[in-house]
């Protein structure tokens, strides 16, 4: 899996729009962005992915740029609950679910009131 | 969670005793996954399975073994547990077409 690079930290006000940003310079051509969050003491959790196009989902929408070196994963008005360690993972689309998922460190965002 | 259910979600046991932790799905997929993460490691794959009696080794799989005999259950077994072995272990399932895949709440299981 192509690596990818987070700042560790990241604070927002409630009800502003936050903006995770995640490099993963070396993607290869057929590998997707995913992004994970976890909150505390929970299971990960899927919330959208993408190849090259933009992608929007009820949680969020993914900016993936032209050369496909960096993401940015918009939750567009976040709350309290949004407060969790946030994953970005690169991964190939290869069928039957075979390929892991590799987990980082991820970057912790913090909404506050 | 996604049709998923971990038991027991908290288990305390000592050090030599075998202890299994139960995955078991409603959402009959093919794949199943068990995690373990632990401060300093992020999440880490242990076993995973590719349908019923086929599974595979992850990064982490020394003194672990599962089973998988019906599509619904994965098991993960620790035959004599050990103090390394306390963590909070995720089952994961998955393998559609997007390849996403969908996490239980978790066990926490410590070893004395």
């Amino acid at each position: 899996d192509a690596k990818t690079t987070q700042p560790p930290s990241m604070d927002c006000a409630e009800g502003r729009a936050a903006n995770l940003p995640c490099n993963h310079s070396t993607i290869s051509g057929n590998e997707y962005v995913y992004w994970y969050r976890q909150i505390h003491s929970q299971g990960p959790q899927y919330i959208i992915h993408g190849l090259k196009n933009n992608e929007t989902n009820e949680m969020a929408s993914l900016i993936i740029t032209e050369d496909r070196k960096s993401s940015t994963l918009i939750l567009p008005h976040a709350t309290l609950r949004d407060t969790a360690v946030y994953y970005c993972i690169v991964r190939g689309a290869s069928q039957g679910g075979s390929e892991k998922l590799v987990f980082g460190k991820g970057m912790k965002l913090t909404v506050n009131p | 969670d996604a049709g998923i259910t971990q038991s027991p979600r908290h288990k305390v046991t000592e050090t030599g005793t075998p202890v299994t932790l139960r995955c078991h799905q409603t959402e009959n997929h093919r794949y199943m996954y068990w995690y373990r993460q632990d401060p300093g490691h992020g999440l880490r794959l242990i076993h995973y399975s590719y349908g019923v009696k086929d599974t595979d080794k992850g990064e982490v799989s020394d003194g672990y073994s599962v089973s998988r005999s019906k599509t619904e259950d994965f098991l993960l077994t620790l035959e004599s547990a050990t103090s390394s072995q306390t963590s909070v272990y995720f089952c994961a399932i998955g393998g559609d077409s997007q390849n996403i895949q969908y996490f239980g709440a978790g066990t926490r299981l410590s070893v004395l």
